[in-house]
């Protein structure tokens, strides 16, 4: 079973700041990797998928980048809406399709 | 627009049966995998159980396995998880999903669409 492993689990920024989130794998996972952000009481909702594409309607201050057991979520400047749960997911070895434990970017 | 409404959940003792049923609409359903990822109290996403879009695969985590059934009626548009011996780990929101189709292939890789959730609670 690959291992992802998110950090920081905080992050604590303000609006209009960037936040740079990292996700790392036990194993080379290529670039099959997506994120996911869950705000309270929400469903997850795909941000990107194979590392580096946007979901349909995924604004472009959200890009993804890396490739085998090294990736990074970026959020280029904090909307007030971006604050929220985010978990980084692989589909390399399945089953089981595994998730990170999820970093929180809180307003400072 | 893709709708996925999940109900079932309650309270159940520990080793009681429970069926999960989430009902689709605003895609063909026929044509996706679909999952069901769980969330407990506080806690990170959990895959449960997967089926490809036919029927003829289903596939489960080890903390699940031997206990939960995944299964699905393309006429009905409706996706199923039949959980028995339940135990007090069990207890989560859980949501179903449907794949993204990527190039035409609508294979279970990532989970696009999702359900609000069900919550279920195992406790005596």
């Amino acid at each position: 079973e690959i291992v992802l492993t998110q950090s920081p689990a905080t992050l604590s920024l303000s609006p209009g700041e960037r936040a740079i989130l990292s996700c790392r794998a036990s194993q080379s996972v290529g670039s099959y990797l997506a994120w996911y952000q869950q705000k309270p009481g929400q469903a997850p909702r795909l941000l990107i998928y194979d590392a580096s594409n946007r979901a349909t309607g995924i604004p472009a201050r959200f890009s993804g980048s890396g490739s085998g057991t090294d990736f990074t979520l970026t959020i280029s400047s904090l909307e007030p809406e971006d604050f929220a749960v985010y978990y980084c997911q692989q589909r390399r070895n399945w089953p089981p399709w595994t998730f990170g434990q999820g970093t929180k970017v809180e307003i400072k | 627009e893709v709708q996925l409404l999940e109900s079932g959940g309650a309270l159940i003792q520990p080793g009681g049966s429970l069926r999960l049923s989430c009902a689709a609409s605003g895609f063909t359903f026929s044509s996706y995998s679909l999952t069901w990822v769980r969330q407990a109290p506080g806690g990170g996403l959990e895959w449960v159980a997967a089926i490809s879009s036919s029927g003829g695969s289903t596939y489960y985590a080890d903390s699940v396995k031997g206990r939960f059934t995944i299964s699905r009626d393309n006429s009905k548009n409706t996706l199923y998880l039949q959980m028995s011996s339940l135990r007090v780990e069990d207890t989560a929101v859980y949501y179903c999903a449907n794949a993204l189709c990527i190039g035409g292939d609508c294979s279970l890789y990532y989970f696009d669409s999702w359900g609000r959730g069900t919550p279920v609670t195992v406790s005596s």
